[in-house]
């Protein structure tokens, strides 16, 4: 069975620091994933999904992240912090029936 | 926005009620995904329809049903309440069958509170 681990559960950066949010996945052949965001009492957005194309994969409101496949990881990167960038953010994998299986989730607050 | 409508917006009931839960799709899109949200479980996906037809099935109980009309809108049915069915429920809809590689667009999500 496929899996994610978002490895910190809240992460707390200064407003023009870099972000970084860690992702891991378990998967028994080669895997979709994708990271969205959900901002407080909203519906959830894509913010870029990894489908075995080119392995640094760029995001909306300039995120990226990095699909390595020796360290079975996936982790979400921005180089500078806005306020509002604030919000909740899970990494998802697809699985071998096409179902989306959502981490935890990592709680990102930005500080000014 | 991202073109997905639930309706209602909050919803509060008693055990043993019965629900139902309403998503129109973006246009265009022939695939409807439900998902629930609680504390204690995360985000969990329930079920999949595709132009109509069931697709897949995640971890939705036996209480619950789901259905896909002809104009695609769909309805999540929940049924004999119980205090642990309160959560955030979630429809996304995308252009495809193939969740694997599609985009999912989610609604705003419908909060159940059950009493």
């Amino acid at each position: 069975a496929q899996s994610v681990t978002q490895l910190d559960s809240h992460v707390s950066v200064s407003e023009g620091t870099p972000v970084l949010l860690r992702c891991n996945y378990s998967s028994s052949y080669s895997p979709s994933l994708f990271w969205y965001v959900q901002h407080p009492n909203k519906g959830l957005q894509l913010l870029l999904k990894y489908t075995s194309a080119a392995t640094l994969v760029k995001g909306i409101n300039g995120f990226e992240a990095e699909f390595k496949k020796s360290e079975t990881s996936f982790h979400l990167t921005k180089p500078s912090a806005h306020m509002s960038d604030a919000a909740e953010y899970f990494c998802v994998v697809s699985d071998n029936t096409d179902k989306l299986i959502f981490g935890t989730g990592t709680r990102l607050q930005v500080f000014p | 926005d991202s073109g997905v409508t639930q309706t209602p917006k909050h919803l509060i009931t008693a055990t043993g009620q019965r629900v139902t839960l309403r998503c129109s799709p973006r246009s265009g899109d022939l695939s409807v995904y439900w998902y629930q949200q609680s504390l204690d479980q995360g985000l969990q996906f329930l079920i999949q329809y595709y132009n109509g037809e069931e697709r897949a099935k995640g971890n939705i109980l036996e209480r619950f049903s789901a259905q896909q009309f002809p104009d695609l809108h769909s309805e999540l049915n929940l049924s004999s309440l119980e205090l642990g069915d309160s959560a955030l429920y979630f429809c996304a809809s995308s252009p495809s069958i193939v969740s694997r590689t599609d985009t999912q667009y989610f609604g705003p999500g419908t909060r159940l509170t059950v009493l």
